[in-house]
């Protein structure tokens, strides 16, 4: 299975901070990379797909990008509705793997 | 607009058989697209169980080996997922999902399934 190392697991941070979350493939998977937002009691939200392609409806303060086995998931400046827990997903080979999780905090 | 909704017992006995169903509207899970089982556990973990497609094919994830089947109605627009032999790590909030573009794009509001004498 693919291993998809994301961090930091937890960090808090100050409205209008700009915000990096990052996740490592332990293989090559291309763009075949999402990201996805989850508030408490909510289900997930699809934020980023094939790695850099912002989801319907969502903020443009969001991006994803990528370096080589890295990806990343960058908020521009922090809103407190971003709160949330995030987690990245590979989709280029089955078992699709899931991050561990960055719960963002406010500061 | 198309609305996933999971149902079934939120509590379940070890060495039983956990069932649920996700009922679908807006759109006829035979007409496109894989329709995928996930589960968060406690402590934030995400695990895809997997999918049937449009269909009628399946495709698991091994770490779930032999206990698990995922089924549909096609007259009632749903799809099922079976876990057999449960145990207390098999607890988590269950969801189903359909993908659009890339995984995952619609999500049911999730179920949470408790294993517990």
């Amino acid at each position: 299975d693919i291993q998809m190392t994301q961090s930091p697991s937890s960090m808090s941070a100050s409205l209008g901070d700009r915000v990096t979350i990052t996740c490592r493939a332990s293989q090559d998977i291309g763009n075949y990379l999402s990201w996805f937002q989850q508030k408490p009691g909510k289900s997930p939200r699809r934020m980023i797909y094939g790695a850099t392609n912002l989801a319907a409806g969502v903020p443009s303060r969001f991006s994803g990008s990528r370096s080589g086995s890295d990806y990343s998931l960058t908020i521009s400046s922090l809103e407190s509705e971003d709160m949330a827990i995030y987690y990245c997903l590979q989709s280029i080979q089955y078992p699709w793997t899931f991050g561990g999780g960055t719960k963002l905090e406010l500061k | 607009e198309i609305q996933l909704q999971e149902s079934g017992p939120g509590l379940v006995k070890p060495s039983q058989s956990l069932s649920l169903t996700c009922s679908v509207t807006g759109y006829t899970i035979t007409s496109g697209y894989d329709w995928s089982w996930i589960r968060k556990f406690p402590g934030n973990k995400m695990e895809w169980m997997g999918y049937i497609s449009y269909s009628g094919s399946t495709n698991y994830n091994p770490s779930l080996k032999s206990r698990i089947s995922i089924t549909r109605d096609t007259s009632k627009n749903q799809f099922f997922l079976q876990l057999n032999s449960v145990t207390t790590e098999d607890t988590a909030t269950y969801y189903c999902a359909r993908e659009l573009g890339g995984p995952f794009a619609y999500w049911g509001q999730g179920t949470l399934v408790t294993v517990s004498s």
